[in-house]
């Protein structure tokens, strides 16, 4: 059992440029999230999904926007890079939205020039 | 609004001494708790969580117990290893069906052989 898998795990792109970062599930988990985790900030949440169709936003939204056209996916789009979105990017997923565990994937490492 | 905060690392301990990373919390209500490690390279996993006052949490060698009188849920391990090294986040979520979890800035743990 795979998990959550992140695709890319790393990637370097110019500043203006269109990215999307690819997030799947196979647990059949009802919420999706995505944070970002900074030096001295921790982890903080972008956006978040409690099931598939719906969508909702986390602390820092701003420049990101997300998706759940099924229970699986969850990809986390940049329609305009910018260097202070440099940052790792974390999927995570729980099978309630809620309290509960959560399951992360293992990042993926963008730097914006 | 709801809050964790954790001591700043990082910390650096000889192998086998005994492990303390503080986290105390501000949440309206009864929330439940949680640490969550980070392994280099990987994304965060569940340690350990309680879910009410007195409750301890226990996994790996590691406890923590939820202490509502003093708002805290420090982690502690008696006897760490070079394989602890990590970030240690402590985490909180409200009792409500969309609560998210909020997390703390983590705290990086140095085990020298």
């Amino acid at each position: 059992i795979a998990g959550i898998t992140q695709a890319p795990t790393s990637q370097i792109l110019a500043a203006g440029r269109r990215m999307t970062l690819r997030c799947t599930q196979d647990m059949r988990h009802n919420a999706m999230y995505w944070y970002r985790q900074d030096l001295g900030l921790g982890l903080r949440l972008i956006h978040y999904s409690n099931t598939a169709g719906t969508t909702g936003k986390g602390e820092v939204p701003d420049g990101y926007s997300v998706s759940r056209a099924n229970t699986d996916d969850f990809p986390l789009t940049l329609a305009s890079a910018v260097p202070s979105q440099t940052s790792v990017y974390f999927c995570a997923s729980s099978r309630t939205s809620g309290a509960g565990e959560l399951f992360f994937g293992e990042g993926s490492r963008l730097t914006v020039l | 609004g709801d809050s964790v905060t954790q001591m700043e690392g990082p910390v650096t301990l000889s192998e086998e001494a005994f492990l303390t990373i503080n986290c105390t919390y501000t949440a309206t209500g009864y929330p439940s708790l949680f640490w969550y490690v980070q392994y280099p390279g990987e994304g965060l996993q569940l340690l350990l969580k309680a879910t009410k006052a007195d409750d301890k949490g226990s996994n790996k060698g590691f406890e923590a117990t939820y202490r509502k009188e003093t708002t805290s849920f420090h982690l502690e391990k008696g006897s760490v290893q070079v394989s602890d090294s990590a970030v240690y986040f402590c985490a909180l979520s409200g009792r409500h069906r969309d609560d998210k979890i909020i997390f703390g800035k983590g705290t990086r743990l140095h085990i020298l052989p």
